[in-house]
């Protein structure tokens, strides 16, 4: 079965500082997908990034990037240069790409970027 | 990316009613899948509603609680079926698009039952 461990409950960053969420998962799956999602207080889901499992290179999205190591099976996410809007919690999620398709989540982790 | 409307965004309902929740799509979609997020916790999938056939639950998620209908392949509604204050939670509706699965989440119904 897949999991999605965060291990960080929350996360303090100051404004224009960059920020590491940590993500690790277990699966027996060779093809899956890694998702990060943000939501803030008002309880939408916000996309932001995703690495495939068989992708080479790190995954970016603007000021987003994802630390990929798949042979310690993390999937860090790396916000630079970090916003007063970045302030929110933050979901892991992964997918497996063959049969059907779940999304599973992690438990999130809080960030609060402060000026 | 794709467009998905949930109403209603909030209510406040009394123990032992029910209240259906709509999902809206821009466009034509295979699957539409429901979660809930109970308060301070993650995402957790109830169903995948299949448009004609009957929904897939998840363990720990039976019909009689959270029937759901998927008329077409753009529309969909979750039934929280006889509240308890324990449903307080948000419902997120979400579709898959794309080659990578991506899921794309309506803005949620957050639901309060007193």
């Amino acid at each position: 079965a897949q999991k999605i461990t965060q291990t960080q409950p929350g996360m303090f960053v100051q404004e224009k500082e960059a920020v590491t969420l940590d993500c690790t998962y277990d699966t027996s799956d060779p093809s899956y997908g890694l998702f990060w999602y943000k939501q803030p207080s008002s309880g939408e889901m916000i996309f932001l990034i995703y690495q495939g499992s068989y992708d080479q290179q790190n995954a970016t999205e603007g000021r987003y990037s994802l630390n990929f190591q798949k042979a310690r099976k993390s999937a860090n996410l790396v916000i630079s240069a970090s916003q007063l809007g970045d302030s929110a919690m933050y979901f892991c999620a992964m997918i497996k790409n063959t049969g059907f398709q779940k999304l599973v989540f992690g438990t999130g982790t809080r960030l609060l970027v402060s000026p | 990316s794709a467009v998905i409307s949930q109403k209603p965004s909030r209510d406040i309902c009394q123990r032992g009613t029910s209240l259906t929740i709509q999902c809206q799509v821009d466009s034509q979609v295979t699957m539409m899948f429901w979660y809930r997020q109970q308060p301070g916790q993650s995402l957790t999938l109830i169903a995948t509603a299949n448009q004609g056939s009957e929904a897939t639950y998840e363990s720990g998620f039976v019909i009689d609680k959270f029937p759901i209908s998927r008329p077409n392949l753009t529309f969909s509604t979750l039934t929280v079926s006889n509240m308890s204050p324990e449903d307080s939670s948000i419902y997120l509706c979400s579709v898959a698009r794309g080659q990578t699965g991506e899921l794309f989440f309506g803005e949620g119904s957050r639901l309060t039952v007193l």
